[in-house]
């Protein structure tokens, strides 16, 4: 089974700083996705990739298949920027049932 | 835009009770998932359907079942709710293959087992 660790747990930054959330896994995978979750539950989708980089507003997000690592950036930072962040990944050939595995996620306080 | 619905937001049942989860999907999706998320542990797979009537389990099975009668429903039972499964609840629904094409969340269940 893939693990999947994210770095930092918990970041607080002030408003308009420069964020970068890390994730790594330990098989190779077809796709990962980084999710973000706002106090309430609510979990949207932000991205989906397996090469390359991908840019959405101010989110970008970057992915190097051999180093197995991810990152989310989030530049010019705002208070509503501020939910958890959860990467998951699918292995070739599943990752359990539903083929995803997820990390346990980065919480992010943005101050203003 | 795909939507995705819970039948409670909030829910407080007493130990032993036999507890529901329903829910709805509007998008003809094939897989419907069951999760729960806890802190510190991320969210984890309880269930999984591919189709109607076909499940699988996922990580902690241990004292759910599901039912996928429709393609649009996709209900999560407790059978004899413990305090254990205080906890929130979240269905997801994506088109086939499962983790190829990205998950739709509903808005979530907090459960409190007493």
């Amino acid at each position: 089974k893939n693990e999947v660790e994210q770095s930092p747990q918990n970041l607080t930054a002030q408003e308009g700083e420069f964020i970068t959330i890390n994730c790594s896994y330990s098989v190779g995978i077809s796709a990962l996705h980084w999710l973000q979750q706002h106090p309430g539950g609510g979990i949207v989708s932000l991205f989906m990739l397996s090469s390359g980089k991908k840019k959405h507003g101010r989110l970008i997000a970057t992915i190097n298949i051999q180093e197995k690592h991810s990152s989310l950036h989030i530049t010019a930072s705002h208070p509503r920027d501020s939910a958890v962040y959860i990467c998951a990944v699918r292995t070739f050939g599943g990752g359990g049932a539903d083929g995803l595995t997820f990390g346990k996620g980065t919480h992010l306080i943005i101050q203003p | 835009d795909v939507k995705v619905t819970q039948s409670s937001r909030y829910l407080v049942k007493r130990t032993g009770e036999k507890v529901f989860l329903e829910c709805v999907q509007d998008m003809d999706h094939e897989n419907m998932f069951w999760y729960r998320q806890d802190p510190g542990l991320g969210l984890r797979l309880i269930y999984f359907s591919y189709d109607v009537k076909m499940k699988e389990k996922g990580d902690i099975p241990e004292g759910y079942s599901v039912s996928r009668e429709k393609k649009e429903r996709f209900s999560l039972i407790l059978e004899s709710a413990s305090t254990n499964q205080t906890s929130m609840y979240l269905c997801a629904s994506s088109l086939n293959p499962p983790g190829v094409y990205e998950q739709y969340f509903g808005p979530g269940t907090r459960l409190t087992v007493t």
